[in-house]
């Protein structure tokens, strides 16, 4: 079956504790793409990766990293995470970067 | 900026009604890709429809259907004979920028209620 697996699906920790959100899938999309979900606010991505070792920054980048060192992951990494992080974070993959998304079932993450 | 804008942050219609749902954005690319995204409570984000932009026939996917007016850059969705399991957030997202650097540019977000 076709899917983008993240985890975990939900996470409380406190500020400063570093934390990955990891992201795999099976479909040999190239391109990859990191999302934050705020009310009112609708999808903003925060990192995509076009191919392995291709990363780039997205409109929301500030407080987090990626990597891409295969094909199928694809992790979200705060290294120092803040109150104001606490969202509903989605990864996706797709052919390439304007084709339709393929999506995880999301990361609801709170920041105390 | 690449703006995409849903101007209805909330419907609410009758179950078996029609409903439309509006949205605009910006791009001075000629080929790209439009799509409607479907959020049920579960939180999945579900693909509804696809457009093509250099398709003129709108798409239609059973009771879902656009209205993609290129010139004007506005790509509404319709939903007919409108169902209780159609109550959810729906995104429109287009794939905004240059060509080879294309990416989906989301909405705010419609919250639809399909009340019985």
């Amino acid at each position: 079956e076709a899917q983008v697996t993240q985890n975990p699906r939900y996470l409380i920790t406190v500020t400063g504790k570093k934390l990955t959100v990891t992201c795999s899938q099976n479909m040999n999309h190239e391109y990859m793409s990191w999302y934050r979900q705020d009310p009112g606010l609708g999808l903003r991505q925060i990192y995509y990766s076009m191919n392995v070792e291709v990363t780039d920054k997205g409109d929301v980048p500030e407080g987090y990293k990626v990597s891409r060192k295969e094909k199928r992951n694809f992790p979200l990494i705060l290294e120092s995470p803040s109150p104001n992080q606490t969202s509903l974070y989605f990864c996706a993959s797709s052919l390439w970067g304007g084709r339709p998304q393929h999506f995880g079932d999301g990361t609801r993450l709170s920041i105390l | 900026a690449q703006t995409v804008t849903q101007s209805q942050p909330e419907m609410s219609v009758q179950e078996a009604e029609t409903v439309t749902l509006s949205c605009t954005y910006d791009t001075s690319e000629n080929n790209y890709y439009l799509f409607w995204y479907k959020q049920p409570p579960s939180r999945q984000m579900i693909l509804v429809i696809r457009q093509e932009a250099y398709k003129q026939q709108n798409a239609t996917e059973n009771r879902f259907s656009v209205n993609f007016q290129k010139a004007a850059k506005s790509f509404s969705l319709k939903i007919s004979d409108s169902q209780l399991g159609d109550t959810a957030m729906y995104f429109c997202a287009p794939g905004l920028g240059v060509q080879g650097a294309q990416k989906l540019v989301f909405g705010q977000g419609t919250r639809l209620t399909i009340n019985p």
